[in-house]
């Protein structure tokens, strides 16, 4: 299992980012998957999960509104779009594969950092 | 919602046992079984250790165990080394259908 994430780097407050999750190794439309992020100097923070279609979606209340989890099965991709950021939400963010249930991964990426600022 | 309640750093020497704990509510870890653990090295990506309250992932080590009492769950290391220096993360389901995580847990190998 191999999960590469793209598209962090810096954005001003109030600006826009998509972060991807290239998956390999495994049959990625049968799982959900999972953003989790990391603070600078912060602990795990739960952000997002999808079903293994992408029809269902869960968000934490800290982005609610503002960011948008998807993917692509044909592409083997997940994504997360961003707005409205904020200095908060500067982050690593890692992608993570479902476990048998999505509330739990068993293969996390390495992460892409974020960095929010003016 | 709120984070998991864990102790902000616990240690022990090699070959000795350390428990950490995880206190959440009624909403989340006292409302169902989908609590797991991660250990997490600096630098590297979090790693499943206990999914389901108790279950090992495959190739996990059997030194780590998990349980569940109330609202407080709790991951028990037995025969401390020296790699399982890292921070240590709680996570549950909750009855909102978001997941928490706690606030970590320093784990310092004496």
């Amino acid at each position: 299992v191999q999960l590469l994430e793209s598209g962090g780097g810096l954005v001003q407050p109030g600006g826009s980012l998509r972060l991807f999750c290239a998956a390999s190794g495994f049959n990625f439309d049968n799982y959900a998957m999972t953003w989790v992020r990391q603070a600078p100097g912060k602990g795990l923070e739960w952000v997002s999960s999808t079903g293994n279609s992408g029809a269902v979606t869960y968000y934490a209340d800290s982005v609610k509104g503002r960011f948008t989890i998807s993917r692509d099965n044909s592409k083997n991709t997940l994504y997360l779009q961003m707005h409205s950021l904020r200095a908060e939400d500067t982050a690593v963010y890692y992608c993570a594969k479902a476990g048998s249930g999505w509330s739990h991964s068993d293969y996390w990426g390495q992460g892409t950092l974020v960095t929010v600022s003016s | 919602q709120s984070a998991l309640t864990q102790p902000a750093s616990v240690s022990g020497s090699p070959g000795q046992s350390i428990t950490i704990s995880c206190t959440g509510t009624s909403s989340d870890i006292g409302g169902h079984n989908y609590i797991s653990w991660y250990q997490h090295h600096p630098d590297k990506a979090p790693k499943l250790l206990i999914f389901d309250v108790s279950s090992r992932p495959s190739g996990v080590s059997d030194r780590f165990f998990g349980s569940k009492f109330g609202n407080t769950a709790s991951l028990t290391i037995s025969g401390l080394q020296a790699e399982d220096e890292a921070d240590y993360y709680c996570s549950s389901y909750t009855s909102s259908t978001t997941v928490v995580f706690g606030g970590g847990t320093k784990l310092t190998v004496l």
